[in-house]
């Protein structure tokens, strides 16, 4: 186990509708990256919060947005929800912000949109 | 921006035989390279990382060989085992701590 954890584990949403997906990091991290898999795909990078901050955002649209609070947690937001969005969401949390830092998945959240 | 080629997609192999999965990468600043193994319906588990300054890196029955000058890198499964089927991923980082992702490869092990 890595030590990070996401909530809900699953989730079914309609077309138009909100989400909000939660991440706790692992102790003493203070980087979260969000990454989305499709079926049958490598996860995408989504965006990466550092203290608090968007440090990093991938091709996704703006209404992908995140938050990162004082404890590390964070939180992915994703609006106006469209079909192609049912993926598994992965969040990940590393020590520190640089490229050779070891970055550690929770499980999960699968969202799947009706 | 990376972008990071993976094979094969499947890999069959019998228990006891080694296992290879390739990869290359497209960015030469790229200088961290984790594979990651997930079991159905869990997240990516961190299995073996090296660094660019390293050529060669092993644990146990996994090693993780890089070629720079090619942009390539490489995961091999010795002695393989019917638990280490999964999917394993090859990843890419350059800059800030941001991964792109092979596609991923299918690896099963028959007893």
């Amino acid at each position: 186990e890595t030590g990070v954890t996401q909530s809900p584990t699953h989730l079914i949403k309609t077309r138009g509708q909100q989400v909000t997906l939660r991440c706790s990091s692992q102790s003493g991290h203070n980087t979260v990256s969000w990454y989305q898999q499709a079926l049958g795909q490598g996860p995408q990078f989504i965006f990466q919060y550092y203290r608090e901050e968007e440090n990093g955002r991938g091709n996704f649209p703006p209404r992908f947005s995140g938050l990162q609070f004082p404890n590390y947690s964070s939180e992915l937001n994703v609006n106006a929800l469209e079909l192609d969005d049912s993926a598994l969401y992965l969040c990940a949390s590393s020590l520190e912000r640089y490229s050779q830092e070891t970055q550690y998945f929770g499980p999960g959240t699968r969202l799947l949109v009706l | 921006g990376e972008n990071v080629e993976q094979h094969p997609s499947t890999l069959s192999v019998q228990e006891g035989d080694s296992a290879v999965i390739k990869c290359t990468y497209s960015d030469s600043a790229s200088n961290y390279f984790p594979w990651y193994k997930q079991e159905l319906g869990k997240g990516p588990q961190l299995i073996i990382d090296i660094r660019s300054n390293v050529g060669e890196k092993k644990d146990q029955r996994i090693a993780v060989t890089l070629n720079k000058t090619a942009k390539h890198f490489s995961l091999h499964i010795t002695e393989t085992q019917p638990e280490d089927s999964a999917v394993y991923f090859c990843a890419a980082s350059s800059g800030y701590s941001t991964l792109t992702f092979g596609k991923g490869t299918m690896l099963l092990v028959s007893p």
